[in-house]
C-alpha cells in the first residue's frame, strides 16, 4: 500500500495570507496525484488532478506541483471559504490511498 | 448536471448488515467507474470499493470478503452491501465517480452516515 503523509496536520493562517501544504508518498506515484478540499458538512471537492492541473471552476489562486514522491499545494491570498481540510490522493494503482488531511484554520 | 445521492445509512449493531445506495443523475452509471470512499472519525479518507464499466469489482483489503459493490443499470444506481460490520466501519460513506480507473474522483455525493455500535 502506498502511504501518503501530509504536513502540517494543522495550518493556522489569516485571510489574505498564503498557504503551502505538502504531501509525501512512500513510493513513486509519477503524476497520478490529486488534491481535494472538504469544507465542514460538505462532500470532498476535486481541486487538482495530474499533480498540477486545476479542476473546472477552481480559482487560479490554487496551484500545485510535484511528481514522484513529493507534492505541494499552494493557495495564495486566502479567502474565508478556503479554510477547510485538504486531502491528497494517489491513483497510481487501484489500491487508491489518501493522506490523513491538513486542516487549514483561521 | 452530474449528481450523486447516497442513502441507506444508519445505526447497526456489530455483526450486522447494511446496504447503501447511490443514485446517479446526469450521467450513466454503467459506463463510468464508480467507487465508495469513507471518512471515519479522526481518520482520513479511505477508498473502499470500485466497480468498472465492464462489471469487474475490487475492494480494499480492510473490507474484502465483507463488502460487495454492485449496480443496477436500469435504475442507474450503485450499491454497497456491507456485512459483518464492526465499529471500525463507522464512517460517512461517499459515492463518487471517475471516467475510468486510475484517475481522479469527481464529483462526490453528500455522503451517508453509518454508525456501528451496540
Amino acid at each position: 500500500e502506498i502511504v501518503l503523509t501530509q504536513s502540517p496536520g494543522t495550518l493556522s493562517l489569516s485571510p489574505g495570507e498564503g498557504a503551502t501544504l505538502s504531501c509525501r508518498a512512500s513510493q513513486n506515484v509519477n503524476s497520478y496525484f490529486a488534491w481535494y478540499q472538504q469544507r465542514p458538512g460538505q462532500a470532498p471537492r476535486l481541486l487538482i488532478y495530474g499533480a498540477s492541473s486545476r479542476a473546472t471552476g477552481v480559482p487560479d489562486r490554487f496551484s500545485a506541483s510535484g511528481s514522484g514522491t513529493d507534492f505541494t499545494l499552494s493557495i495564495s491570498r486566502l479567502e474565508p471559504e478556503d479554510f477547510a481540510v485538504y486531502y491528497c490522493q494517489q491513483y497510481d494503482n487501484a489500491q487508491y490511498t489518501f493522506g490523513q488531511g491538513t486542516r487549514l484554520e483561521v | 448536471e452530474v449528481q450523486l445521492v447516497e442513502s441507506g445509512g444508519g445505526l447497526v449493531r456489530p455483526g450486522g448488515s447494511l446496504r447503501l445506495s447511490c443514485a446517479g443523475s446526469g450521467f450513466t452509471v454503467r459506463t463510468n467507474y464508480m467507487s465508495w470512499v469513507r471518512l471515519a472519525p479522526g481518520r482520513g479518507l479511505e477508498w473502499v470499493s470500485s466497480i468498472y464499466s465492464g462489471g469487474q469489482t475490487h475492494h480494499a483489503d480492510s473490507v474484502k470478503g465483507r463488502f460487495t459493490i454492485s449496480r443496477d443499470n436500469a435504475k442507474n444506481v450503485v450499491y454497497l452491501q456491507m456485512n459483518s460490520l464492526t465499529t471500525d466501519d463507522t464512517a460517512v460513506y461517499y459515492c463518487t465517480k471517475a471516467n475510468s480507473p486510475f484517475t481522479w474522483f469527481a464529483p462526490w455525493g453528500q455522503g451517508t452516515q453509518v454508525t456501528v455500535s451496540s
